[in-house]
């Protein structure tokens, strides 16, 4: 069974970093892309980032570009994304999620972290 | 990376078929076979209806179908139940190499 369990999420201020993680099992998560994905309270889905199945292609939104960082350790199952800079805009949910490459469609869904930016 | 265009809400009787629409470009929807729809109920991840345009992931009922021409990308429900009611989100690669969600669609059950 798939799993994925995402961690690292709390409480911090404007400007701060944070790194959040993602625990991966059920499947060989070296030959899976990954993404991140968040979703600010009571607002809809947004794709922030995503990293090729070996760690040597990366995208990331504009919104995040620059400020975040996606990286994977294969030895030891776990996606990561580094946040820095983080601004109030950033507050959302991150889940991560699994696809079988970088174009196809994310299928399996952690049940997210929550970050947030505040003062 | 402007987020795909999408009714804000529909909603339809039990027994009914509703449809969503999720309006994008040339260089997101209207070039690649990778929309995918999501249902997300309050609380919850998101759960994968349909990937590459009109297929269905194991498990997911037969009442969910979907279609696309040109720009635009449609999700339809049939014979809905009271247990379809949620939040649904189309999805596409795009030209830049990134994905792009879109606004979201608030389906009621009446």
């Amino acid at each position: 069974e798939v799993q994925l369990l995402e961690s690292g999420g709390g409480l911090v201020q404007p400007g701060g970093s944070l790194r959040v993680s993602c625990a991966a099992s059920g499947f060989t998560f070296s030959n899976s892309a990954m993404s991140w994905v968040r979703q600010a309270p009571g607002k809809g889905l947004e794709w922030v980032s995503v990293i090729s199945g070996s760690g040597g292609t990366t995208y990331y939104a504009d919104s995040v570009k620059g400020r975040f960082t996606i990286s994977r350790d294969n030895s030891k199952n776990t996606l990561y994304l580094q946040m820095n800079s983080l601004r109030a805009e950033d507050t959302a949910i991150y889940y991560c999620a699994k696809s079988i490459r970088i174009a196809a469609t994310p299928d399996y869904w952690g049940q997210g972290t929550l970050v947030t930016v505040s003062s | 990376q402007s987020a795909l265009t999408q009714p804000a809400s529909v909603s339809g009787s039990p027994g009914q078929s509703i449809t969503i629409s999720c309006t994008g470009t040339s260089s997101d929807v209207g070039n690649y076979n990778y929309v995918s729809w999501y249902q997300q109920h309050p609380g919850k991840a998101p759960k994968l209806m349909i990937y590459d345009v009109t297929n269905r992931p194991s498990g997911v009922s037969n009442r969910f179908s979907a279609s696309k021409s040109g720009n635009t990308a449609s999700l339809t429900i049939s014979g809905l139940q009271a247990e379809d009611e949620a939040d649904y989100y189309c999805s596409s690669y795009t030209s830049s190499s990134t994905r792009v969600f879109g606004g979201g669609t608030k389906l009621t059950v009446l």
